[in-house]
């Protein structure tokens, strides 16, 4: 079965710190997809990343960073001199490679940055 | 702004009414997905349409129900409804995959509905 855990709920730093988020995945298939989410106070859910099992090159983009490695089942979200605006709450999900291609969503990290 | 418009953006209702979300895809996108989030369940998907079929389901209570029409919209019925269906729905659509890698999906604003 599949399961999506981000055993962070909450977390605060201070404006210009680095974050990283944590995710851990479990699947049994050999094709899956993963993605971050970030909610914003404003509740609309906006798409970051999609990465696919096969492709474990880890990709920058700007301040965001993802590291991927199927060593570990984790997929982790670094923000790099983080802002206000970074506040949110930010979803790992899980799509598997046979049968429907909904999203197994994780519970959420809550990041709240302090100017 | 994600191109999948939802309506309305906020719903109130009474226990045992039924009510209607709308959702309208991204332009060319044939997939429709509906998740809800509360706050005890967190988002669970609910259902999937592909092309104006049900393609896959999660898990959607029996008073739950949805469509998708030939112009591609999505409605998704609510009925009988309870004070738990309090939640905020969303709807989301991916672009086609003509190779069978899964696309991201793009997320709608969502109705927040409350049931008092």
């Amino acid at each position: 079965a599949q399961k999506v855990t981000q055993a962070q709920t909450e977390i605060s730093v201070v404006e210009k710190e680095d974050v990283t988020l944590d995710c851990v995945y479990e699947t049994r298939d050999t094709t899956y997809y993963l993605f971050w989410y970030k909610q914003p106070p404003s509740g609309e859910l906006v798409f970051l990343i999609r990465r696919n099992s096969f492709d474990e090159q880890n990709e920058i983009s700007g301040r965001y960073s993802w590291n991927f490695q199927k060593s570990t089942s984790s997929f982790n979200f670094t923000i790099t001199a983080s802002q206000v605006v970074d506040s949110a709450v930010y979803f790992c999900a899980l799509s598997e490679g046979t049968g429907a291609n909904n999203l197994f969503f994780g519970t959420g990290t809550r990041l709240t940055v302090i100017p | 702004d994600s191109g999948v418009t939802q309506t309305p953006k906020h719903l109130i209702t009474a226990t045992g009414q039924r009510v209607t979300l709308r959702c309208s895809p991204r332009s060319g996108d044939l997939s429709v997905y509906w998740y809800q989030q509360s706050l005890d369940q967190g988002l669970q998907f609910l259902i999937q349409y592909y092309n104006g079929e049900e393609r896959a389901k999660g898990n959607i209570l029996e008073r739950f129900s949805a469509q998708q029409f030939p112009d591609l919209h999505s409605e998704l019925n609510l009925s009988s409804l309870e004070l738990g269906d309090s939640a905020l729905y969303f709807c989301a659509s991916s672009a086609n995959s003509r190779t069978g890698l899964v696309n991201e999906q793009f997320f709608g604003p969502g109705t927040r509905l409350t049931v008092l």
